[in-house]
């Protein structure tokens, strides 16, 4: 158990329809990484938030996009979906920005139809 | 850019057997090295770590030597048991931040 929770663990969405998706962070963690793994790859890098400023980002689409809160929860939302973008999404929390161990949540599994 | 390469599955071995999984990478700077756990319908969960060269993590009977001349970082343990049936994940965090970069995964089954 690390203390990371995700919601929902799974959803179905249509094609072109909005999704949000909610990580709860480790108590004491200002960090929070989103992650994506589609079935039979290693997670992707999307995004991370420090402090409610997005760190980084990897190589996804504007339509990608997050949020921290000022109790560093964050979200992650996709707008117009697209079937590929059906995978298990990752939250991952730290406590500090470098290379430190991170948490991670047992994920939000999305199927797009 | 920084990238994780690790020896594709699956992998089948006998229980008591010996494992290795191998794990290179490639990184600007001092990277950290991670090792993964990922049991089926769950998410990730570290099994060890490493954060400068010749650094040993072992968590569990694995083990795993950060190795900057090859870059490499090959998981391995002695007596593999049906438990650790899972996917392992070798990952870097580079020094500028810690986002993480994994490797395809590998898939670990261990029959009686």
């Amino acid at each position: 158990e690390t203390g990371v929770t995700q919601s929902p663990t799974h959803l179905i969405k249509t094609r072109g329809q909005q999704v949000t998706l909610r990580c709860s962070s480790q108590s004491g963690h200002n960090t929070v990484s989103w992650y994506q793994q589609a079935l039979g790859q290693g997670p992707q890098f999307i995004f991370q938030y420090y402090r409610e400023e997005e760190n980084g980002r990897g190589n996804f689409p504007p339509r990608f996009s997050g949020l921290q809160f000022p109790n560093y929860s964050s979200e992650l939302n996709v707008n117009a979906l697209e079937l590929d973008d059906s995978a298990l999404y990752l939250c991952a929390s730290s406590s500090e920005i470098l290379n430190t161990e991170a948490f991670f949540g047992q994920g939000t599994r999305l199927t797009v139809v | 850019g920084d990238s994780v390469t690790q020896m594709e599955g699956p992998v089948t071995l006998s229980e008591e057997a010996f494992l290795t999984i191998n794990c290179t990478y490639t990184a600007t700077g001092y990277p950290s090295l991670f090792w993964y756990v990922q049991y089926p319908g769950e998410g990730l969960q570290l099994l060890l770590k490493a954060t400068k060269a010749d650094d040993k993590g072992s968590n569990k009977g694995f083990e795993a030597t950060y190795r900057k001349e090859t870059t490499s970082f090959h998981l391995e343990k002695g007596s593999v048991q049906v438990s650790d049936s899972a996917v392992y994940f070798c990952a870097l965090s580079p020094n500028t931040g810690n986002q993480f970069y994994f490797g395809t995964g590998t898939s670990l089954t261990v029959i009686p």
